[in-house]
């Protein structure tokens, strides 16, 4: 089984700076997706970047990007020019690629980051 | 259209009551979950079902019982629920199993009386 875990309950920063959300991960599986989503006080949770384990290079997203570093299973989100619309709870998520799994499908949520952009 | 519906925003309820929650996409997805969140607490899944059939079902007591009567709705039904089933229900979509993202809806915000 997957577990993921996000270890700053709540984070926050001043509009126009720079914060990294963290993630760990465990997992014995070899090809698997990480994401980043983000619930805002309105409730729907987006999809803010996603990672391929078999690619090497970071994923960025305007303004969002990830540090992955697969041997230690590490997934961090950064989050550049903070705005006040990026407040909202952050998780990390993991989902095996591993059609014959039991975990096929499904979302492993790490525990959320809440995250406040003060001005 | 990228966008996932469900109805009603709100639900109060007693606890000898049946209610449904509804679920509608339109993006040709044919994979369609329920997940229930606890506040400032991640999705918990519930059921996932595939091109119409339960594909999931993460041991949930039979209080609950999900119904996807073709590709683009998904239904939640609801009979003799406890105070603590009292959550925000979240649907969701995807291309399929293998396709990494899921699309959320705004979710059904329960509470049980």
């Amino acid at each position: 089984a997957q577990t993921v875990t996000q270890s700053q309950p709540e984070m926050s920063v001043q509009e126009a700076e720079t914060v990294t959300l963290s993630c760990t991960y465990d997992t014995s599986e070899s090809n698997y997706y990480l994401f980043w989503y983000k619930q805002p006080p309105s409730r729907q949770m987006i999809l803010v970047i996603r990672q391929e384990a078999y690619k090497q290079q970071n994923a960025t997203e305007n303004r969002f990007s990830v540090n992955f570093q697969k041997a230690a299973k590490s997934f961090s989100l950064k989050i550049s020019d903070s705005q006040l619309g990026d407040t909202a709870m952050y998780f990390c998520a993991f989902m095996t690629r591993n059609a014959g799994g039991t975990s096929y499908g499904k979302l492993t949520f790490g525990q959320g980051t809440i995250l406040t952009v003060h001005p | 259209d990228t966008e996932v519906t469900q109805t009603p925003k709100h639900l109060v309820m007693g606890m000898t009551n049946k209610k449904s929650l509804k679920c509608e996409q339109h993006m040709g997805h044919r994979a369609m979950y329920w997940y229930k969140q606890k506040a400032k607490k991640p999705p918990e899944l519930m059921f996932v079902y595939s091109y119409e059939k339960l594909s999931i079902n993460e041991s949930v007591p039979s209080r609950f019982s999900p119904e996807c009567p073709n590709s683009s709705l998904l239904n939640l039904h609801l009979h003799a629920l406890q105070p603590e089933d009292s959550a925000l229900y979240l649907c969701a979509s995807s291309q399929g199993l293998q396709t990494y993202e899921q699309y959320f809806g705004p979710g059904t915000r329960l509470t049980v009386t």
